[in-house]
């Protein structure tokens, strides 16, 4: 059974960076498009980006475009977030989720992984 | 990219049904057949329920049912639990290969 593990978590200060990884364990990785969803604090879910599998359609969304970067390593079974000019509001939860392959639905979840940003 | 529009909340008592509406637009949930809804209980991951506007991933009870009209999707969940207390999430398809999340919808059981 496919299992997604999460690390990366932190505390950290307004203009400063971080990166999220994703594994996957237990199930194909290469096969499937990713994506990475957050919810920020008393906050419902958002979008934030969303990779094929073979990088030929990345997108991200408005919020974080120019300051984010979804990346992957087929050979590592591994996604990845650069955070790059963190703000305030990119204060969440960060879950990465697998794309199912049929609707552009959400099948698998990682568990979360917390990031603060706060001056 | 705007939020799909749901009820902050709904409530049932145990065997009732429910309905939650997900509003978008043309460039969404009104032009793609991508609807998917996700049940969320606090400190867990979401739960993917219904994909592809109506369609049930294995394991999914079918009370949980979904269905679409013009820009509105619906989600449908007969025969109330206590355990179906939880936060309800639609999410779109839209232009340029982005995700639209719904705001979320908290289903009390009464």
């Amino acid at each position: 059974q496919v299992q997604l593990q999460q690390w990366g978590a932190g505390l950290l200060k307004p203009s400063e960076t971080l990166s999220l990884t994703c594994a996957v364990y237990g199930g194909s990785f290469s096969g499937y498009y990713w994506t990475w969803i957050r919810q920020p604090p008393g906050k419902g879910l958002e979008w934030v980006s969303y990779i094929s599998k073979i990088t030929s359609i990345i997108s991200y969304a408005d919020s974080v475009q120019g300051r984010f970067t979804i990346s992957r390593d087929n050979a590592k079974n591994s996604l990845y977030l650069q955070m790059n000019s963190l703000r305030d509001e990119d204060t969440a939860v960060y879950f990465c989720a697998r794309d199912g392959g049929r609707s552009y639905d959400m099948d698998v979840w990682g568990q979360g992984t917390t990031v603060t940003v706060s001056s | 990219q705007s939020a799909l529009t749901q009820p902050a909340s709904v409530s049932g008592s145990p065997g009732q049904s429910v309905t939650i509406s997900c509003t978008g637009t043309s460039s969404d949930v009104g032009g793609y057949d991508f609807v998917s809804w996700y049940q969320h209980h606090p400190d867990k991951a979401p739960k993917l329920i219904i994909y592809g506007v109506n369609k049930r991933p294995s394991g999914v009870s079918n009370r949980f049912s979904g269905s679409k009209s013009t820009n509105t999707a619906s989600l449908t969940i007969s025969g109330l639990l206590t355990e179906d207390e939880a936060t309800y999430y639609c999410t779109s398809y839209a232009t340029y290969t982005t995700l639209v999340f719904g705001g979320g919808t908290k289903l009390t059981v009464l």
